[in-house]
């Protein structure tokens, strides 16, 4: 089994600031963890991956995240914000073991919205 | 241009009255996969398809049925739809499920009164 728990639903910043959007996993296998973004009225676009490399992962756009084993966390971060981030961001997991029933599955965080004042 | 598509992107229909929503993509990916986003609940899989032929239960699979009988091509079925399906539903595809950018289509809006 395998879920995701985005601690916040609503983060709030100002520009030039920085950005932390946390997310805690649980799996019952390695997992490999991803954060999506989704502007308004948009698709939703990969920021980054974790597959079991190196913790700590570069993204698009100046995002990165560093996966935590003991705490079960892959957070966010920007070091500082900018107007065009404002947008809806998931953390989601993929941990399913090769030949197993859940291998393809999927499972999203419920969402944190990142607003970003002038 | 490498793309998902959806058709249609927006649909209204009558609770009960069956309706296919279409899925395809032109990148030759194995996994595809159907999700529904609804406020506070984030994205959540329905189907999806490691490859042709193979199909499986998401989280939440009541109510829709799919089929692959082609690579490109995932269509979701609503065979009688009711107004907790109303939903914005996403179709993606990638390379394969656990290390792979998941390519999304536009989106469809469906609304069931």
């Amino acid at each position: 089994a395998q879920s995701v728990t985005q601690l916040d639903s609503h983060v709030s910043v100002s520009e030039g600031t920085p950005v932390l959007l946390r997310c805690n996993y649980s799996s019952s296998y390695s997992p490999s963890l991803f954060w999506y973004v989704q502007h308004p009225n948009k698709g939703l676009q990969l920021l980054l991956k974790y597959t079991s490399a190196a913790t700590l992962v570069k993204g698009i756009n100046g995002f990165e995240a560093e996966f935590k084993k003991s705490e079960t966390s892959f957070h966010l971060t920007k070091p500082s914000a900018h107007m065009s981030d404002a947008a809806e961001y998931f953390c989601v997991v993929s941990s399913g073991d090769a030949g197993g029933t859940s291998y393809g599955k999927l499972t999203f965080g419920q969402g944190t919205i990142l607003t970003v004042h002038p | 241009e490498a793309q998902v598509t959806q058709n249609p992107r927006y649909l209204i229909t009558v609770t009960g009255k069956k309706l296919t929503v279409t899925c395809s993509q032109n990148m030759n990916h194995e996994y595809m996969s159907w999700y529904r986003q609804d406020p506070g609940l984030g994205l959540r899989q329905i189907y999806y398809s490691m490859n042709v032929e193979v199909t499986d239960k998401g989280d939440v699979p009541e109510g829709y049925k799919v089929s692959r009988k082609e690579k490109r091509n995932f269509p979701l079925i609503l065979e009688s739809p009711s107004p907790n399906q109303t939903s914005l539903y996403f179709c993606a595809s990638s390379l394969g499920s656990r290390i792979y950018e998941q390519y999304f289509g536009p989106g469809t809006r469906l609304t069931v009164t």
